[in-house]
């Protein structure tokens, strides 16, 4: 599976748009893109995944560049409950996810 | 909608004890997926099952081992334990063993003195 890379950490203010990248430049064809989401000591929780097209459920979009070798996390309208660290994974053949570093997402009021 | 389940949501044991963590995954899923995470670290995969039969191991010590039942429910149990196996453990289900997404119990966290 692909490797990702993520800033450690961003701020975000209130009410605006948090866009979060995530590099993934060995992509394969077949590889998904998934966002999963930890606020501080709870399960990981899943936000959204896509292939190449971009995507949007009632949490976030998920925009794939064409060439998919990035892809941006956008949480629309931040609240302080957004506040968590936020995981880029790429995987297909890999059942178990394989955490990085992640995104510290902090939203200020 | 149900969540993934997980019991004891706190433990503490004492060094060399045993320990047994208990998952029910969501209704209908198959697949059970057990995570490991240290204090100020990232989960880190242990094992998982499909259909009662183990289907990826990870960096699970010998010291543990897991099984998923026939209701799918499965249990992590833990022996010898060491300070080193103080963290947060949780459990993950899906539905088959295809790509599938993952969703994560609550957690259990053990403290081990």
């Amino acid at each position: 599976d692909a490797k990702t890379t993520q800033p450690t950490s961003m701020d975000c203010a209130e009410g605006r748009a948090a866009n979060l990248p995530c590099n993934h430049s060995t992509i394969s064809g077949n590889e998904y893109v998934y966002w999963y989401r930890q606020i501080h000591s709870q399960g990981p929780q899943y936000i959204i995944h896509g292939l190449k097209n971009n995507e949007t459920n009632e949490m976030a979009s998920l925009i794939i560049t064409e060439d998919r070798k990035s892809s941006t996390l956008i949480l629309p309208h931040a609240t302080l409950r957004d506040t968590a660290v936020y995981y880029c994974i790429v995987l297909f053949s890999a059942r178990q996810l394989t955490f990085g570093s992640g995104t510290q997402l902090t939203v200020l009021p | 909608a149900a969540g993934v389940i997980q019991s004891p949501r706190h433990l503490i044991k004492e060094k060399r004890e045993t320990a047994t963590l208990k998952c029910y995954p969501i209704p209908r899923h198959d697949t059970v997926y057990w995570y490991q995470q240290g204090p100020g670290q990232d989960p880190q995969f242990l094992i998982s099952f499909y259909e009662k039969m183990q289907s990826d191991k990870g960096s699970i010590p010998d010291r543990f081992s897991a099984q998923q039942f026939s209701d799918y429910h499965s249990e992590l149990n833990m022996s010898s334990l060491e300070l080193g196996d103080s963290a947060l453990y949780f459990c993950a289900s899906s539905f088959g063993l295809a790509l599938d997404t993952q969703y994560f119990g609550p957690g259990t966290r053990l403290t081990v003195l």
